[in-house]
């Protein structure tokens, strides 16, 4: 298996632009996560979910950001407008089946808002 | 809300001594705790799960013990070598929440 696959790896946009990072987690785990990671408030979970369904979505920050799974293969986050202050590396985690077994991490994507 | 701490300095050893890194907890009984290692530019990599119940886990030269009382994890390298550095994060199980890690680094 190829492992957790994020797209894009980099992005650079601007200041009211729309972003949308999307996974592709292991097949067969039935759990989704995204995390955001920083220099000053470390990793932090934005959502999790659970067969497609989102169970916890309280470390979404604010209406500007959503996340969809329309199946087990595919994920997306999305930001919409973009500030500065989301510029972060955004993680996709999948596990077999809940929080409580190994989750694997994809290789991130770096996002900067200008 | 529960909070979890881990020592925000790097920890430089040398070459073939123990490391020890500590996880502390407080607001939250965690069923289990999670321990993961991240290289720079890398996403995380699950390296140990212990439980409550358990005191003690190993694998291999790693090895994490869990005290409930002190709401605390310690994370040991035993026979550490140069490619052992990097970030280690502990994660408290059931709520997804990961502390900021510690870098830890090896010389020669």
């Amino acid at each position: 298996d190829a492992g957790v696959i994020q797209s894009p790896r980099h992005e650079v946009t601007e200041m009211g632009q729309e972003v949308t990072l999307r996974c592709k987690p292991i097949s067969g785990h039935n759990s989704l996560f995204w995390y955001r990671q920083t220099m000053m408030r470390g990793l932090e979970l934005l959502i999790y979910f659970n067969n497609n369904v989102p169970i916890d979505d309280s470390g979404m920050p604010e209406d500007r950001f959503s996340a969809k799974m329309p199946n087990a293969s595919f994920s997306t986050l999305k930001i919409q407008p973009s500030e500065p202050r989301d510029s972060a590396v955004y993680f996709c985690a999948s596990s077999l089946a809940g929080p409580e077994y190994e989750q694997f991490f994809g290789p991130g994507t770096r996002l900067t808002v200008l | 809300s529960q909070k979890i701490e881990q020592n925000s300095e790097a920890l430089n050893i040398q070459e073939g001594k123990t490391a020890t890194l500590t996880c502390n907890y407080t607001n939250y009984s965690p069923a289990y705790l999670q321990w993961y290692r991240q290289d720079p530019g890398r996403g995380p990599v699950f390296l140990l799960l212990i439980r409550e119940n358990e005191k003690e886990k190993r694998k291999e030269r790693l090895k994490v013990t869990f005290d409930t009382t002190l709401k605390q994890s310690l994370f040991h390298i035993t026979a550490s070598q140069p490619a052992d550095s990097a970030t280690y994060l502990c994660a408290l199980g059931g709520t997804l929440t990961f502390g900021k890690g510690t870098m830890l680094l090896v010389s020669p």
